[in-house]
């Protein structure tokens, strides 16, 4: 079973939406939670940074964790076409450094 | 942020051949990292490095091998490339203190062997 799990999509929504990823996991000493996105043929750009559980707002996006359920989500309103992209939940353990555990990535479309 | 150089960013070798993917970082960072992304799949760490002449293999078991002779430099070979080995490799680095265990990548090197 995978540490991080990760619905792979494609998720494809209408321009100005509401997105909601998600990722679960097992390991509850994680408690560094990233959200990343990339383009295609780049490499992963740090969107999200969360410390154990709450809410995270910027701009658009809002970063949720939930330890105790191990859920984690990332939410983007007016969802733009620039927005397309696969986006990809981290964490890792506190004395684990950036030797982090990525999910499988989401692939999002955005249609104009 | 911290800005990764990956050189070459798209490479076709031939079986047998070796390669050096370059990866260099010009904020002094201690803390670099080697994943590897097989298209569709998750991210995994291969290499790591807290500083010179210190480096440890990752959770995924890899044949390349890495030095970190000077603290900007963090270089990945593979003696015999294999198609095996076709695969993206991503280099990071990681600044100290502020953001937990947030790192930053380069752009990548898309390693295609035949």
């Amino acid at each position: 079973q995978k540490e991080v799990e990760q619905d792979p999509g494609p998720l494809s929504v209408p321009e100005g939406a509401i997105v909601s990823l998600n990722c679960t996991y097992s390991n509850s000493a994680f408690q560094y939670f990233m959200w990343y996105r990339q383009y295609s043929r780049k490499g992963p750009e740090l969107l999200m940074y969360t410390y154990s559980s709450g809410n995270k707002e910027d701009g658009r996006f809002t970063a949720q964790v939930d330890k105790s359920s191990k859920y984690i989500s990332l939410f983007i309103r007016d969802s733009q076409p620039s927005d397309s992209a696969t986006y990809l939940c981290a964490m890792s353990a506190y004395n684990q450094g950036g030797k982090l555990i990525f999910g499988q990535g989401t692939e999002l479309s955005v249609k104009p | 942020e911290a800005d990764i150089y990956q050189t070459p960013r798209y490479l076709v070798i031939g079986t047998g051949k070796k390669i050096t993917l370059e990866c260099s970082q010009t904020m002094g960072h201690d803390k670099m990292y080697w994943y590897q992304q097989d298209p569709g799949m998750e991210l995994h760490l291969i290499h790591y490095s807290y500083g010179v002449n210190s480096t440890e293999k990752g959770d995924l078991s890899s044949e390349s091998t890495v030095s970190r002779i000077r603290t900007e430099h963090f270089p990945l070979t593979l003696e015999s490339a294999r198609p095996s080995h076709t695969s993206q490799y991503l280099c990071a680095s990681q600044p100290p203190g502020r953001q937990g265990n947030t790192i930053y990548f380069g752009e990548g090197s898309w390693l295609t062997v035949v």
